[in-house]
């Protein structure tokens, strides 16, 4: 069974269009992420969801807007694409432990071609 | 200049040869990750450490917390050790800030 999956893999599109990604993960975790990955390869933080609430909104153009409408779900949607929004998109979980390290589990990326 | 810093940014080695790739941070940490992405691009975490020294089969990692370091050993390096290496620091709730990445090549 897959940990954390993403649909689409690949996505391929014209400027100026809308579109979506989805995440979700079946360990139970109640916080999820979505990371950006440039084509140097540097993964940056975008978003991270805590129990279906934002907790870290990173400096992101307001055209990406996530959605959860449950723990085990985070979904990215893109207005107006850009060429530069073309990277490979990230969805990540974790469980929330005061006492210890929290593993991330990644899933396996959405590579979004802006055309 | 980035908050997390990883030397070298490439390395070639031997089969056999053993590895080591440096990670430094300037900022406050609760825990530094390393993870490994594939390079068919998945990203598997590795180890999360906040003092000392953790070992998984023939990788080590260990952390200097005074120092702000971290390195990331392989023993016995194999072709399928090839792969990038990023170093990541936990600063504050649950973020994470990454390294650049080092591209490792183990040749036969």
């Amino acid at each position: 069974d897959t940990a954390v999956s993403q649909t689409p893999k690949y996505l391929v599109t014209q400027m100026g269009n809308d579109k979506s990604i989805k995440c979700e993960q079946n360990l139970g975790h109640d916080t999820m992420y979505w990371y950006k990955q440039d084509s140097k390869k540097f993964l940056k933080i975008m978003f991270s969801y805590n129990n279906k609430e934002l907790i870290i909104n990173e400096t992101v153009p307001n055209r990406f807007s996530p959605k959860s409408p449950d723990k085990a779900h985070l979904n990215l949607h893109i207005n107006s694409l850009e060429l530069g929004d073309s990277a490979v998109y990230f969805c990540a979980s974790s469980q929330q432990r005061l006492s210890s390290y929290n593993e991330q589990f990644f899933g396996p990326g959405t590579r979004l071609t802006v055309l | 200049k980035n908050e997390v810093e990883q030397s070298p940014q490439n390395l070639t080695a031997q089969e056999g040869e053993f590895i080591t790739i440096n990670c430094s941070y300037s900022v406050g940490i609760s825990a530094l990750h390393w993870l490994q992405q594939h390079p068919g691009g998945g990203i598997v975490s590795l180890f999360m450490l906040s003092s000392g020294k953790k070992k998984h089969g023939r990788l080590i990692a260990t952390i200097n917390i005074q120092e702000k370091h971290s390195s990331l050993h392989i023993t016995a390096s194999h072709p399928r050790d090839s792969a990038v290496y990023i170093c990541a620091v936990e600063s504050g709730f649950q973020k994470l800030v990454f390294g650049t990445g080092t591209r490792l090549l183990v040749s036969p």
